[in-house]
């Protein structure tokens, strides 16, 4: 696609179920991000793929929280058994791999744990 | 990585005038930094980079200055217009120039009057 793209938008679920967000990248980049970014803060680091690699996870707040990535393209960010303190925006970038520079996010998901 | 503050949350200038907003990092292994836009609802968007071996940067209406003996980093706007109202945040790795597990500031949030 021409950006990356994020769904849902916005999901709103009750505490303690589990979540599950999705990014497509941009056709071609090889390096995918996760982060969160909570009301009036910065963007947190989640977890970060880059090719064939193995992963880097290590922002990943608890073990409730990990990510997948298929074929080298669409990733999913489950959150299982949510809590209140899950609520943030979470933001998905993709860039052509290292040292090219992190250019591209998505809208984000605006998750709100009720 | 260590942390990336701003040194105001809010920055409020008149429509037409130059802005300069200045980021703070402690990490001296830090070797390329970031500033990102993020207008309401969106995601950030890449405005302008820089890496440790310059001082300065020129994009369109926009220049990064670097002061790696103070870590100091600041964005200057030339001629502020109105669609220039966002928050503004800072972005560093010590990563070579990768941008895997960047560390983000908070964020200052510049508003342009008319």
């Amino acid at each position: 696609g021409a950006g990356v793209s994020q769904s849902p938008s916005n999901k709103v679920t009750e505490k303690g179920k589990d979540v599950e967000l999705r990014c497509d990248p941009i056709s071609g980049h090889t390096a995918l991000y996760w982060y969160r970014q909570s009301l009036g803060q910065g963007l947190e680091f989640l977890i970060y793929f880059q090719g064939n690699s193995a992963p880097d996870k290590s922002g990943l707040p608890s073990d409730r929280f990990s990510a997948e990535r298929t074929g080298g393209s669409v990733s999913t960010l489950t959150i299982q058994r949510t809590q209140q303190e899950d609520s943030a925006v979470y933001l998905c970038a993709s860039s052509l791999g290292v040292g090219r520079g992190l250019g591209f996010f998505g809208q984000g998901t605006r998750l709100t744990v009720v | 990585g260590e942390s990336v503050g701003l040194h105001l949350p809010t920055l409020s200038v008149q429509e037409g005038d130059n802005s300069i907003i200045n980021c703070a990092y402690s990490n001296s292994a830090s070797d390329y930094f970031i500033w990102y836009k993020q207008e309401s609802g969106k995601g950030p968007q890449f405005i302008i980079d820089i890496r440790s071996n310059m001082d300065k940067r020129q994009g369109q209406r926009v220049t990064v200055l670097l002061n790696k003996t103070v870590k100091h980093l600041s964005l200057q706007i030339a001629a502020t217009q109105p669609g220039d109202s966002a928050v503004y945040f800072c972005a560093e790795t010590s990563g070579g120039g990768g941008a895997d597990g960047l560390t983000f500031g908070k964020g200052t949030h510049l508003i342009i009057q008319p």
